[in-house]
């Protein structure tokens, strides 16, 4: 069964330094989300892309978190410079989309867990 | 705003002992309901989707409802067992566009 693959696992740095998260969605899932969770929170949408383009951002902080899709395919987040609060789990998901842009179930990925020092 | 709470934030039972976890939201005009499961430090795990029109979904143990107009959806797991163990995440999809607002959760203990 095709899986929503992460990587890293885990990542520690310190605060000011940069850091990038890789994830590669289910094949033929043309919306990809990253989503980020505190600890003893639910998850909260950072972004969501349908192909290359971005759908909704509204709650990406712009002045230091950054995300790409450049091919339509696998995406990056990035955080730059990372801050303490910044420390929490990355989750990106990826669905089908059907002609009306409606999307299908969501299917996660293992996370990344950072720990910002 | 969308606001989706969950009732309790942690729960401890004996094995074998019926369960109900449950979940709130806000703003009745949803595309559907999700349960998700999460093991400490893992990704989610979907158990169960409800579509706005359902009333409820069975597999296995796990029974969820959903009523729309009041807002509310419980999550019944049957017989639990220590490999319950996780925490349990409900999340709806917002009616017009993608994007699921999750709860943050209920920590599911189960004694054995």
């Amino acid at each position: 069964e095709a899986e929503v693959a992460q990587s890293p696992r885990y990542k520690i740095t310190e605060k000011s330094q940069a850091v990038a998260f890789w994830c590669d969605p289910i094949s033929g899932h043309a919306t990809l989300y990253w989503y980020r969770q505190i600890l003893g929170q639910g998850p909260e949408l950072l972004v969501q892309f349908q192909d290359e383009s971005v759908v909704d951002d509204s709650q990406l902080p712009k002045d230091r978190f950054s995300a790409e899709r450049l091919k339509g395919v696998d995406s990056t987040l990035k955080i730059q410079p990372a801050e303490l609060g910044d420390s929490a789990m990355y989750l990106c998901a990826s669905s089908r989309t059907w002609a009306s842009g409606s999307t299908d179930t969501q299917y996660f990925g293992p996370g990344t867990r950072l720990t910002v020092l | 705003k969308q606001e989706v709470t969950q009732i309790p934030a942690a729960l401890s039972v004996p094995e074998g002992e019926n369960l109900v976890l449950n979940c709130s939201f806000t703003d009745s005009a949803i595309y559907n309901l999700q349960w998700f499961r999460q093991d400490p430090g893992k990704g989610l795990t979907s158990l169960l989707l409800i579509q706005s029109s359902q009333r409820e979904q069975t597999s296995g143990r796990l029974n969820a409802s959903l009523d729309k107009s009041s807002g509310r959806s419980t999550l019944y797991i049957a017989a639990s067992q220590p490999g319950d163990s996780a925490t349990y995440l409900c999340a709806v999809r917002v009616e017009y566009g993608n994007k699921l607002v999750f709860g943050a959760g209920t920590i599911l203990r189960v004694k054995s």
